[in-house]
């Protein structure tokens, strides 16, 4: 299995300002992605961030709002920027198992955002 | 839409009893997987199907996917309140393998 850390697992921030969330997983990884969660709800997909190119986003989804890093195999930062209290929520970060055929994917602990 | 119907929302039960998820689709998934996540932490892998008609059991949980790859159900037998939890079907269907779909959940909880 895949292990997955993520920083900070919980932050308090005023709007209009800006969080970064670092995902790092403990072995290469094609690709790695980037959900949010409203407690006791399901996950939604924001993006899929690829190492090397620009992360690709879903609809409701954009990179002026949700810029994405991915320097390498096994590192990818998600900011949410310019703050509202709708922000608040938990972003959690996935990689699938391996380089290969996808087939299952872990998920790293989360981190728990409250905007004021 | 969800590409995944998941059913029931909310199962509150008794420590003992036995309960059941389902998950449904009207289209195929090369793979299902099922999570339990507890508050405050991140959905983690209970198991993953890959065959059709596939059983898989894990102590007291019993997975199974569908013949035709479109559905799967979660039984837990004698439930204990360590069950306690969100339950999240997830699967790469064959129209887009590279990204997950999840159902809406299942919210347990086994009362002592």
């Amino acid at each position: 299995s895949a292990v997955i850390s993520q920083k900070p697992s919980r932050d308090i921030c005023q709007r209009g300002t800006s969080l970064t969330i670092q995902c790092q997983v403990d072995s290469q990884v094609t690709m790695m992605f980037w959900y949010r969660q409203q407690p006791g709800q399901s996950l939604t997909l924001i993006a899929t961030a690829n190492q090397g190119s620009e992360a690709t986003y879903e609809s409701g989804f954009v990179i002026d709002k949700f810029p994405i890093s991915r320097p390498n195999l096994t590192f990818s930062t998600l900011t949410v920027s310019n703050l509202s209290p709708e922000d608040s929520s938990i972003y959690l970060c996935s990689a699938p198992k391996g380089l290969g055929r996808l087939e299952t994917q872990y998920f790293g602990p989360g981190t728990r955002l409250l905007v004021l | 839409t969800q590409l995944l119907e998941q059913s029931p929302q909310f199962l509150s039960i008794q420590e003992g009893e036995n309960l059941t998820v389902y998950c449904n689709s009207s289209s195929v998934f090369s793979s299902l997987q099922w999570y339990r996540q507890e508050p405050g932490e991140g959905p983690v892998l209970l198991v993953t199907v890959v065959t059709g008609g596939e059983v898989k059991k894990l102590k007291r949980l019993t997975f199974q996917f569908g013949d035709a790859r479109k559905d799967s159900s979660l039984h837990i037998t004698a439930a204990q309140p360590g069950d306690t939890g969100l339950y999240l079907c997830a699967g790469f269907p064959l129209s887009n393998d590279y990204k997950l779909s999840f159902g809406a959940g299942t919210t347990v909880t086994v009362r002592a």
